[in-house]
């Protein structure tokens, strides 16, 4: 599966929209590219998935330029609540089947 | 329609010991996988069952293994338990048929391991 890099950490602010980076620079043709979110002591959700171009949903949206080596998710107008941990996620079904890797993931700070 | 659910919620074990996992997964999925979340790192695969066979395997050592019954419900068990087994345990569960990387997670179980 694909090497996935992403910022750390960031901060912001209630009423921002947050842009969190992801560089999967060796993604495979067949790979999708999914964003979960974790709360402290909980599994983590789905939040977004796509392949290229843009997707949008309910609570984000996911950029994926045409050389599909990077990703964004944008989170629009933030609020306390988004404070957790998002995940950038490359692969997709693979024949021993779907195993999710993890990297450490950008830890999200909202704050008033 | 009922979510991932997993038991206990808690559980504190010492060195040595044994230990079962369980997780019931979400109406109509027939996947189950299990991870391990030690603090501050991201979940680490350990390995997946489909239809009662295992469909991929993490590297973890044999001492931890599992089980799928027929409505789909899984366990983890964990032989000779070590401090570093010390972790939360997640079970996650995905449709039929899923072509892409969306499975659904449960609360986890919080192992202590003294």
């Amino acid at each position: 599966l694909a090497k996935t890099t992403q910022p750390i950490s960031m901060d912001s602010y209630e009423g921002q929209e947050v842009n969190i980076t992801c560089s999967h620079n060796n993604i495979a043709t067949n790979d999708y590219i999914t964003w979960y979110q974790q709360f402290p002591s909980q599994g983590p959700r789905f939040i977004i998935q796509g392949y290229k171009t843009k997707v949008t949903n309910e609570v984000a949206s996911l950029f994926i330029p045409a050389d599909r080596k990077s990703s964004t998710l944008s989170l629009p107008r933030v609020s306390l609540s988004d404070t957790a941990v998002y995940y950038c996620l490359v692969g997709g079904q693979a024949g021993g089947g779907n195993k999710l890797t993890f990297g450490t993931g950008t830890q999200l700070k909202v704050e008033l | 329609e009922t979510g991932v659910t997993q038991s206990p919620t808690h559980l504190i074990k010492t060195r040595g010991q044994q230990v079962t996992l369980r997780c019931s997964s979400q109406s109509g999925h027939n996947t189950v996988s299990w991870y391990q979340q030690a603090l501050g790192q991201g979940p680490q695969f350990i390995f997946q069952y489909y239809r009662e066979e295992e469909n991929g395997r993490g590297n973890f050592p044999p001492r931890f293994s599992g089980l799928q019954f027929p409505n789909y419900s899984s366990e983890l068990n964990v032989n000779a338990l070590e401090l570093d087994d010390s972790a939360l345990y997640l079970c996650a569960s995905s449709p039929a048929g899923t072509q892409t990387d969306t499975q659904y997670f449960g609360p986890g179980t919080r192992l202590t391991v003294l």
